[in-house]
């Protein structure tokens, strides 16, 4: 199974902070990544697909990248609704799988 | 307008069974394979299973590989998971969830609001 890892788990930030996001695979998955945002109490939504995609009506603010092992997910200014739990999942095969989740939290 | 709505969770006791739906409206649900995800209370997402848009393809996680099994309807656009011998590692909210593309390794673009499955003596 292609293992999901996440850093760091939680961060805190300031609204118009910069903020990035890593996601590290155990094994090259080209571009098959896609991350989500789930607020509490939500279902999670899709903000960017195999790696660098903006989903229609994700803001411009949000930017993915990367490609084999290591990806990005990089919010240029924190927006007040941005504060969520990230997570990114692999797509190259199945068993599909997560990472643990990043949450970003109000400094 | 795109809807997916999970039922059929609820408290039940360890070794039992449970049925969960998912009913789907706003788009060609014959066309698109269909996932579960599940969510343990205060943890990660977990990939459960995932049905090809006809039935023909079914994967499982190894953690539910020969106790779960996913199904659909296409005349109902409905999905299923059946969850037998059911265990207290399995309390979670299910969420069905749509492929982003007809292609099943594509992420899931749509997802229900889940349903609550407690397994509890």
């Amino acid at each position: 199974d292609i293992q999901m890892t996440q850093s760091p788990s939680s961060l805190s930030a300031s609204v118009g902070d910069r903020v990035t996001i890593t996601c590290r695979a155990s094994q090259s998955i080209s571009t098959f990544l896609n991350w989500y945002q789930q607020k509490p109490g939500k279902s999670p939504k899709l903000l960017i697909s195999t790696a660098s995609r903006l989903q229609s009506g994700v803001p411009s603010r949000f930017s993915g990248s990367g490609s084999g092992t290591d990806f990005n997910v990089t919010i240029t200014s924190l927006q007040p609704e941005d504060f969520a739990t990230y997570y990114c999942q692999q797509g190259y095969g199945v068993p599909l799988t997560f990472g643990g989740g990043t949450k970003v939290e109000i400094k | 307008q795109l809807q997916l709505v999970e039922s059929g969770g609820g408290v039940v006791q360890p070794g039992r069974s449970l049925r969960l739906s998912c009913a789907a409206s706003g788009f060609s649900f014959s066309s698109y394979p269909m996932h579960w995800v599940r969510q343990a209370p205060g943890k990660g997402l977990e990939w459960v299973a995932v049905i090809s848009y006809n039935g023909a393809d079914i994967y499982y996680a190894d953690s539910v590989k020969g106790r779960f099994a996913v199904s659909r309807d296409n005349s109902k656009n409905t999905l299923y998971l059946q969850l037998i011998s059911l265990s207290s590692e399995d309390t979670a909210l299910y969420y069905c969830a749509r492929a982003a593309d007809y292609d099943f390794l594509a992420g899931f673009d749509h997802w229900g609001q889940g349903t609550l499955v407690t397994v509890s003596s």
